[in-house]
């Protein structure tokens, strides 16, 4: 089974801070991706990549910036944080074949107050 | 770009059979996929459709017409623990990759 890992389930914090998300997946997969998903709006795509060192910007990137080091690992940073930030994120991997499905990590909702 | 619309919320009874439509505009389709979320949890990957047909595993199954921009979950013989929001998603070829869009989701809830 795929599992991919999130650093935490919750997390507070103030705004204005630097706050850094981590996400492991353990199959080897290419594709990586980060959401978030707020009631009424479903699941909104922040960024994604397709290998290591790659990233591209998805429909709502402002605010946020990622990082993929390593194949396995794919981190979400908030810069500075601000209260309409406050949100469940979560994180994705699939391999590169068409009919293979994304496999969610567990998510991070994070609040900022 | 990429459309998905879904209603936002159905009701159906325990033991009952109930269809949850999608409907999709998209250049360079390559699939759909369904997805359950309950709530608080992550999406899990229900059923993939790239050809036009009914697809079924056991209680669920997912139907696609391509030409038409359609397909629909059946979930039969409901229980409790199907209450969920159930996730549509396109998979088209973009940007040197697939990539993947969801609608809003609907919000299925069984009652007694």
């Amino acid at each position: 089974d795929v599992k991919v890992t999130q650093s935490s389930r919750y997390l507070v914090k103030r705004t204005g801070e630097k706050v850094f998300l981590e996400c492991v997946q353990d199959m080897d997969h290419e594709n990586m991706f980060w959401y978030r998903q707020d009631p009424g709006l479903g699941l909104r795509l922040i960024y994604f990549s397709y290998d290591v060192k790659m990233k591209e910007k998805g429909d709502i990137p402002e605010g946020y910036s990622v990082s993929r080091e390593k194949k396995e690992r794919f981190s979400l940073i908030l810069e500075s944080t601000s209260t309409n930030q406050t949100s469940m994120y979560l994180c994705a991997s699939r391999s590169r074949q068409r009919n293979q499905p994304q496999h969610f990590g567990d998510g991070t909702r994070l609040s900022i107050l | 770009g990429q459309n998905i619309d879904q209603p936002t919320e159905m009701t159906a009874t325990e033991g009952a059979i109930v269809q949850i439509n999608c409907t999709y505009q998209t250049s360079g389709f390559n699939g759909l996929f369904w997805y359950q979320q309950h709530a608080g949890e992550a999406p899990t990957f229900l059923s993939y459709n790239v050809l036009d047909g009914l697809e079924e595993k056991g209680r669920f199954s997912s139907f696609l017409s391509r030409s038409k921009g359609y397909s629909y979950l059946l979930l039969k013989e409901l229980q409790m623990k199907d209450s969920a929001s159930y996730l549509c998603a396109v998979i088209y070829s973009g940007a040197g990759s697939y990539q993947l869009t969801f609608g809003k989701g609907t919000k299925l809830s069984v009652i007694p």
